[in-house]
């Protein structure tokens, strides 16, 4: 399936720290994109990377795209302790689908 | 705060009943979204409507039953539901293209917590 799987399950970090977050999958995309989740709240989405770039910023948040390597990474600078959440990555294929993984939980320490 | 509004927020039925799941979307997109999402799994894509035709049912249960009056709403319809039906049921919408692309960002909701007792 072309389902993305994140990676670490778990991430907690200190405040001021990078975290880093890994996302792979197995078929060919035409995106990726990555969304963060408060708890018990809905989805809400940080940014697309289409499959002909390799790197693309927002803020403090970068994301690479390796197409050959099937695999991506979201790397938040400068953590804060609202960025605590989970983290998804989610692929959107030929068939139109978007495919989310099970998510990252992401906890930054005060 | 995403311009998707979803009503109740919390719901908490029996097996036997039957209840109602709203979403309303206030950003012009002509593509709306059901999800399931449970503990430890990954969110699980339900129905997808585009200009108000049903364009996904992945293998739902009969006992969920979607509506799309209309672009901006889009309804769930539950009955005779099963404890593990219980989660967080999301909905979301996107702007399609002509060629049926849903390729694009997705705008979610905060969801309803449902409890099936």
């Amino acid at each position: 399936s072309q389902q993305g799987e994140e990676d670490p399950q778990a991430l907690s970090i200190q405040e001021g720290e990078n975290a880093t977050m890994n996302c792979s999958y197995k078929t060919s995309i035409n995106n990726l994109q990555w969304y963060r989740q408060n708890s018990g709240r809905g989805l809400v989405h940080l940014i697309l990377i289409r499959s002909n770039e390799r790197e693309k910023h927002s803020g403090r948040l970068r994301v690479t795209l390796d197409t050959s390597k099937k695999s991506s990474s979201l790397l938040i600078t400068a953590s804060r302790a609202a960025d605590t959440a989970s983290y998804f990555c989610a692929t959107a294929g030929a068939n139109s689908k978007l495919t989310f993984g099970k998510g990252i939980t992401l906890s930054v320490r005060p | 705060e995403t311009g998707v509004t979803q009503t109740p927020r919390h719901l908490v039925m029996g097996m036997t009943n039957k209840k109602s799941l709203k979403c309303e979307q206030h950003l012009g997109h002509n593509a709306m979204y059901w999800y399931k999402q449970s503990a430890k799994k990954p969110l699980e894509l339900m129905f997808v409507y585009s200009l108000e035709e049903r364009v996904e049912n992945n293998s739902v249960p009969s006992r969920f039953s979607p509506e799309c009056p209309n672009s901006s709403h889009l309804f769930l319809h539950l009955h005779t539901l099963q404890p593990e039906d219980s989660a967080l049921y999301l909905c979301a919408s996107s702007q399609d293209t002509p060629g049926g692309s849903l390729f694009y960002e997705q705008y979610f909701g905060p969801g309803t917590r449902l409890t099936v007792t």
